[in-house]
């Protein structure tokens, strides 16, 4: 089965532009999650869906950051405008259902870098 | 509130030796926890779960793990390192019903020959 596709792969931009991110989770994964890490940390959840609904968006920058998923499949994420601190890995993972005992498949990540 | 603690951000062992990752967490429910792996410019990988069936949990790549709940504690253990096992592990906690996962800050598994 195909995996957790995220698109770019890299980013570099300058701050105060704009950046968007694209993931497409596996086929029949109702969740999916947005992660950001940051060099010598662990992933930090930025925002869960539930098909196309938001589960929590608690540590999600609401004043710059945005995530959206329209059809319950494919999700963006969207950060505008973009700050030096901003610069980390964004990784998406989906998993089959939002309960705590299944596993997430997490996506190769973005890697983000602002100057 | 669920956390989790990994201790050593840096852990390094000659090839064939026992390797040994700590983690410790906090869950006020009982926990479901996970190790994954990233190697470099690649997402995490699932090595393996504890979800309260076996407390010795068996995961891919020869790795292992225990469930000890008297100790809060689920360390990552493997009879003997490879060079190929060189990567970052991360301990994740989850809990029942809606799955909020936590992880620790990861430990850095650097293999000499």
């Amino acid at each position: 089965e195909a995996g957790v596709a995220q698109s770019p792969r890299y980013k570099i931009i300058e701050k105060r532009q704009s950046v968007a991110f694209w993931c497409n989770p596996i086929s029949g994964h109702a969740t999916l999650y947005w992660y950001q890490q940051i060099l010598g940390q662990g992933p930090k959840l930025l925002i869960q869906f539930q098909n196309n609904g938001v589960v929590d968006d608690s540590q999600l920058p609401k004043d710059r950051f945005s995530a959206e998923r329209l059809k319950g499949v494919d999700s963006t994420l969207k950060i505008q405008p973009a700050k030096l601190e901003d610069s980390a890995v964004y990784l998406c993972a989906s998993s089959l259902v939002s309960q705590g005992s299944y596993e997430q498949y997490f996506g190769p990540g973005t890697r983000l870098t602002v100057t | 509130a669920q956390s989790v603690t990994q201790l050593g951000s840096h852990v390094s062992v000659s090839e064939g030796a026992l390797v040994l990752l700590r983690c410790n967490y906090s869950s006020s429910v009982p926990p479901y926890l996970f190790w994954y792996v990233q190697y470099p410019n690649q997402g995490l990988q699932l090595l393996l779960k504890y979800t309260s069936a076996a407390t010795l949990v068996k995961g891919i790549n020869g790795f292992e793990a225990e469930f000890k709940k008297s100790e809060t504690s689920f360390h990552l253990t493997k009879p003997s390192a490879h060079m190929s096992d060189a990567a970052e592990y991360f301990c994740a906690v989850g809990s029942g019903g809606s799955y909020i996962p936590t992880f620790g800050r990861g430990t850095s598994l650097i293999v000499h020959p």
